[in-house]
Parts: C-alpha cells; structure tokens; sequence
C-alpha cells in the first residue's frame, strides 16, 4: 500500500537554527499538510497546501514557518529560527481529494528536538 | 482548544471483549468524522470515518455510531485482540476547511490476554 514518507526521523537542531523537515506525499494524492504533536499534547493541524500555494494555516504557523513543494514529489517544512517550544514530533499527511472517501495518510513523523 | 474530546485517557478490554472507545465534540459545523490508531513511533493510521449524514458505519470489526443531536460519537471494536493496543484518536473537520482535523487527546487501549 503507497504510504507517506517522512525524513529524518530524529532532527536535533540548536535553538536559532534553520531546520527542513521533508516529506514525499503518496504520489496521485493533491492536498499535502502538516501537522505536530508536541509531547503529551494533542495533533494540532499547522498548514494544508493544494495547487503550490497554502490553503488554510493556523496560529502556530507563523512567519517562522514555511512549506514548499520544490518538485513533483516532495513536500517539505522549513522553521527560519528554532525555538525551544519548537520541539515535537511532525506529521506529514497526504489525501487524495476533498472528499468522505479520502482520509488523510499521515507518515510516520520526524522527532524535532531544539536544544 | 477543546473542539474535540475523549475523556477517557486509558481503556483496559480483555481479548475477545468488547472496546467501546467514546468522543465528545462542541462544534456544530463538524460534518466529517474519523477514527485514527497510533502505535509508538509511527504515524496515525486511518481506521475508519463517517459522514454526518449517517449514524453508523461498519468495516468489519470496527463500527462508528455517531450521534449528532449528542454531538457524541463512539468506536466499537469486537472483538478486541492484541495488536489493537494502541493509542486511538477522534477526529473531526468541517466541510469547507480544507481537509483541517481537529483530534481528541487520545485513549490508550490496553487488550489483555
């Protein structure tokens, strides 16, 4: 079954640094987004991205943040400036279409840890 | 944000039995449900979802009963075996948000021997 790849699985990064979290979606799928858990807090959604430009973002996803999709496969979150608070483990997900028979595909994450 | 909420951190089912796993919402605007299942150092996995223009659906030993005017929703699982030990997640979006889920916290589920 096509899944959602995501790499590093483990980045540890110092506080102020720029860090790339990639992701290759399932490849037919067209809305890509991220998501993060911080430990012991619930999945919190950050930004969807459909037809190369973000559709819906939260609050957490502020000017720090922000996603590409540089070539027909990958996805990827770039955060400017590490914060401690930053730490917590990012999902990619992937869906097909808008639809009920299209769930969202999450990758296995990548445990981000600002030291 | 408590949109979504599973008020039972933990779930201890013996095999064979029964896994009655509950979620709570407040937003009306939810039209779409899902249930997600989280082993350690993996993702969430899809198990199964439903639309608000239905009360129940089944895929095999899952089943979601969904009760709008409760704003309530519930995951059976029978019968429970090992591997189902896991973390589960409710999830819900709106129509209009782009495929943006809000989750629960989550409810440990321990399936005994």
């Amino acid at each position: 079954e096509p899944e959602v790849t995501q790499t590093p699985s483990h980045q540890v990064t110092q506080m102020g640094q720029e860090v790339i979290l990639r992701c290759v979606p399932i490849s037919n799928h067209l809305y890509f987004y991220w998501y993060r858990q911080i430990l012991g807090q619930k999945v919190e959604f950050l930004v969807s991205f459909y037809n190369n430009e973000i559709s819906e973002k939260s609050e957490i996803f502020d000017d720090q943040f922000s996603v590409e999709r540089p070539d027909g496969s990958n996805f990827t979150l770039k955060i400017r400036s590490t914060k401690l608070e930053d730490s917590a483990m990012y999902f990619c997900a992937s869906r097909g279409e808008l639809s009920y028979n299209s769930p969202l595909h999450f990758g296995n994450g990548t445990r981000l840890t600002v030291t | 944000d408590q949109q979504v909420k599973q008020n039972s951190p933990s779930l201890s089912v013996q095999e064979g039995r029964i896994s009655i796993l509950n979620c709570d919402y407040t937003n009306s605007m939810f039209d779409y449900f899902l249930w997600y299942k989280k082993y350690p150092a993996e993702g969430p996995t899809f198990l199964i979802s439903i639309s608000s223009i239905k009360d129940k659906n089944e895929d095999g030993r899952f089943t979601v009963f969904l009760n709008k005017s409760a704003k309530h929703l519930s995951l059976h699982i029978v019968p429970s075996q090992p591997g189902d030990s896991a973390v589960y997640f409710c999830a819900a979006s709106e129509t209009d948000s782009w495929g943006k889920l809000q989750f629960g916290a989550g409810t440990q589920v321990v399936v005994t021997p």
